[in-house]
């Protein structure tokens, strides 16, 4: 089993250009999870999606964050423009919405905006 | 609201056991969960107890849940440097099953 599938892996870019991050999920979820992970603020859930439609968005920053999930096997997220401040570690994750309802993380995105 | 608290960091030697401690505030979370996140590495799952349970146990790991006090506990017996990681509580709060709501994490270091 692949787990959760995330890339690229590390992303260095410059301040105000668009940075796409994406997901594959596990094959069978039905849940989809977008969090940010940051010294200063920890782990925050910025959107999920249920069965690809978004459920909860309300911890995206502010419109320089959207996030799509146009079909069961796929999920980006967008920050456009980029700004120093979204430097962090972006982790998808994903679960089956039946059952414990645990969420599985994929390794992550480390992003530096410069 | 929701609001799930752990103490930042924690010091073990090796051999000895370990307790991570967790406060969470809503009573009507289903399942309560401890994910360990190793250095360059997503957060994985170790454990997980049913909100009607008051422990459990898997090899290593305890789990316990006073339900009244709203607190969670890991126990990790004869702690190995390869626990060296931060471990998070998480619970299903009330905001839908499928959202977690996720403590600070506790650090913890375990020395030779």
């Amino acid at each position: 089993d692949a787990g959760v599938i995330q890339s690229p892996r590390h992303e260095v870019t410059e301040m105000g250009q668009e940075v796409t991050l994406r997901c594959k999920p596990i094959s069978g979820h039905n849940s989809l999870f977008w969090y940010r992970q940051t010294m200063m603020r920890g782990l925050e859930l910025l959107i999920y999606f249920n069965n690809n439609v978004p459920i909860d968005d309300s911890g995206m920053p502010e419109d320089r964050f959207s996030a799509k999930m146009p079909n069961a096997s796929f999920s980006t997220l967008k920050i456009q423009p980029s700004e120093p401040r979204d430097s962090a570690v972006y982790f998808c994750a994903s679960s089956k919405s039946e059952g414990v309802g645990t969420q599985y993380f994929g390794p992550g995105t480390r992003l530096l905006v410069l | 609201g929701e609001d799930v608290e752990q103490s930042l960091f924690l010091s073990v030697r090796e051999g000895d056991s370990s307790v991570i401690n967790c406060t969470y505030t809503d009573s009507s979370s289903t399942y309560l969960y401890w994910y360990k996140q190793e250095p360059g590495a997503g957060l994985q799952l170790l454990t997980y107890i049913f909100s009607n349970m008051d422990m459990k146990q898997d090899q290593r790991l305890t789990v316990l849940l006073n339900k009244k006090d709203k607190h969670l506990s890991l126990r990790i017996a004869d702690t190995q440097t390869g626990d060296s990681a931060i471990y998070f509580c998480a619970e299903t709060g009330n905001t839908g099953f499928q959202k977690l709501v996720f403590g600070t994490g506790t650090r913890l270091l375990v020395s030779p």
